[in-house]
């Protein structure tokens, strides 16, 4: 079957970096997608990575490896204001997107 | 657990018809869902939050009686576009949840809708 799977939690410090995994298992591969969703808001587009390698905007990074089908969200200078929960999807090859549960990431002062 | 379907996954259809798109929460109630509309490598957009038994709260701009939700049972929403046009064209993505706070969604497949 298709599986995303991402940390449910993490907690991290303000002004610090964290990264948050995705791994996943998918009947092929048309990109993956990370998404920052606060708390009664829709998700908002954070990266889009096709090809193996890291992708860089401002302070997220996004980076793919298609051979080991995991990426990971990079957040660096944390603040306040990125407390929120974190959604990696990835679209098959029936272009159809298969969603991880969302990682809740919780910044602390 | 959680899982969410979505039917159909694509759909072309020619312009002036009308398209239902179902969305389904499959081993879970669902209290609310939500209707999103993605275009590429953009933000989902909500179109509508709909409660059981309820009628659908719309997003500014968006319009009922063109999107018109119905969510009949804890488990199964449609959304129908009313008399297609190109512009319709998307890719559509619902969500449910447990409780009505949104921090608590399982997202749906999608469904590409072509309009011709």
């Amino acid at each position: 079957g298709q599986n995303i799977d991402q940390p449910t939690e993490m907690t991290a410090t303000e002004g610090a970096i964290v990264q948050i995994n995705c791994t996943y298992q998918t009947s092929g591969f048309n990109g993956l997608f990370w998404y920052q969703q606060h708390a009664g808001e829709a998700p908002t587009f954070l990266s889009y990575n096709v090809l193996d390698g890291l992708e860089e905007k401002g302070r997220f990074s996004s980076f793919l490896s298609r051979s080991k089908g995991y990426s990971y969200l990079l957040l660096k200078e944390l603040q306040m204001k990125d407390s929120a929960s974190y959604l990696c999807a990835v679209m098959d090859s029936n272009y159809q997107l298969i969603w991880g549960a969302g990682t809740k990431l919780i910044i602390k002062p | 657990g959680a899982v969410v379907s979505q039917h159909p996954s694509w759909v072309i259809c020619k312009s002036g018809t009308s398209v239902k798109i179902e969305c389904r929460s499959l081993d879970f109630q669902a209290t609310t869902m939500f209707w999103y509309r993605q275009f590429p490598k953009q933000s989902l957009m909500l179109m509508a939050t709909s409660n059981e038994g309820s009628k659908a709260t719309y997003e500014q701009g968006v319009e009922k009686d063109k999107f018109l939700i119905n969510h009949a049972s804890l488990t199964l929403s449609t959304l129908t576009v009313t008399s297609a046009h190109p512009e319709d064209s998307s890719f559509y993505i619902c969500s449910a949840g447990r409780t009505s706070e949104s921090s608590e969604q399982f997202f749906g497949p999608g469904t590409r809708l072509t309009v011709l």
